[in-house]
Order: C-alpha cells, then sequence, then structure tokens
C-alpha cells in the first residue's frame, strides 16, 4: 500500500516565478492538507482540500492556492514567489475530515534563488 | 503567539537512557495530543498520541505523560537507541476538523 506521495522532490526557481506541486494521498484517504516546514522550524498549516474545494486555509498570503481532483489527488501553487518561500512543502492526507492521524509525505523542497 | 511551547531544542543521550522532551500549551480547548518524528529528507511520522481524559499512553519504548491540569505533555524514550536519531515535533489541535499546531522540535542525538 503505496504511502503518501509528492513530486517533484526537489525544485530550484527564482523570485517572481510561479511552481507547483504535487501529491497523492494515501490509498482510501479523501482529505489533504498542506504545510509549509522552513529549516529548523515545525510544519505550519497552509490550507485542507476535502471534496474538491478548500476547508480550511492558514496564515498564508492568496499567493498561495490549491486545488484537488477527483482522484483526491491535490496540487500546491505558489505565485510570484520570494526567497522566503524556500522551504520544505508537506502534504497530509487522512481517511476523512473528522481523522486526527495524518499522514505525511516526504516533502518537495523548494528553493528560491 | 506561540500555541504550543517545545522544550528543549536539541538534546544529547547515551545509548539506553531515556530523553524527555516537554511540550507546554496555553489554550485548554485543545484535545489531542500527537508527537511525530521526522528523519532528515523525510517527512514526519506519528509516534504517539493521546487525549486530555487519560494521564499517560504507552506504544513500545514511547511514552507520553500528560497533565491537564499545568498545560503540559512530554515524550519519554525508553531504552533510548542511535536510530532514534531524529528531530521530534509535538502538536496540538482543537477538537473537529482543525489544523494541527506543531512546536519547534526537539532534535535528539542518541550516541553509543
Amino acid at each position: 500500500d503505496a504511502g503518501v506521495t509528492q513530486s517533484p522532490t526537489h525544485l530550484i526557481k527564482t523570485r517572481g516565478q510561479q511552481v507547483t506541486l504535487r501529491c497523492s494521498p494515501k490509498s482510501g484517504h479523501d482529505t489533504v492538507s498542506w504545510y509549509q516546514q522552513a529549516l529548523g522550524q515545525g510544519p505550519q498549516f497552509i490550507f485542507q482540500y476535502y471534496e474538491e474545494e478548500e476547508r480550511q486555509r492558514g496564515n498564508f498570503p492568496d499567493r498561495f492556492s490549491g486545488h484537488q481532483f477527483p482522484n483526491y489527488s491535490s496540487e500546491l501553487n505558489v505565485n510570484a514567489l520570494l526567497l522566503g518561500d524556500s522551504a520544505l512543502y508537506l502534504c497530509a492526507s487522512s481517511i476523512d475530515l473528522a481523522s486526527d492521524t495524518q499522514y505525511f509525505g516526504p516533502g518537495t523542497r523548494l528553493t528560491v534563488l | 503567539q506561540q500555541q504550543v511551547k517545545q522544550s528543549p531544542q536539541s538534546l544529547i543521550v547515551q545509548k539506553g537512557g531515556i530523553p524527555i522532551i516537554n511540550c507546554a500549551y496555553e489554550n485548554t480547548a485543545f484535545d489531542y495530543f500527537p508527537w511525530y518524528q521526522q528523519f532528515p529528507g523525510k517527512g514526519p511520522a506519528l509516534l504517539i498520541a493521546i487525549r486530555p481524559d487519560v494521564s499517560e499512553k504507552k506504544e513500545g519504548r514511547f511514552t507520553i505523560s500528560f497533565n491537564k491540569s499545568a498545560k503540559q505533555f512530554s515524550l519519554h524514550i525508553m531504552d533510548s537507541q542511535p536510530g532514534d536519531s531524529a528531530t521530534y515535533f509535538c502538536a496540538v489541535r482543537y477538537s473537529g476538523n482543525t489544523p494541527l499546531v506543531f512546536g519547534k522540535g526537539t532534535r535528539l542525538s542518541v550516541i553509543a
């Protein structure tokens, strides 16, 4: 049973560019959350998707947007990249909205130059 | 405002020792308290979690102690091994569908 998968593993972009990160949830899971983890910090919640809708959002600007597809996979898009967006972006899935347990993927390391 | 404060920032113990990592929170409405383990280059993995209706929970070598009145919870790792060297995060969550709020992490090194 595949766990949460994310692509790409690493990504290098320059300031002002746009990036799209992808996530496939664990089999049987329908809820996807995205987190940003800066170096030496704990993960910070960006937003959550369920039934193809954004259900909750953390304290992140509108430059951060997402999407969930009918197969429950998800994308995170970041526009107008800033140096401060350099971080590990983590996707987590859970079996449903009510579940406490979240399973994290390995993350995508984004470097903005 | 930091909703959960984790300490220490780093910890070095000898193999077989019992590292203890602490977290303190402010909001009594939190009702789910997990600990995650993260190895370099990997995502966090759920280790163990507790709810406020119990004071202690053990899973293998990992134990959570929960002090509701003090608004603190801690992770104990029994008989620690070099393979336990990782960064550990506590987290808190309100009831219902709310996001996890993580501490800043503790880097644990277990030396042989």
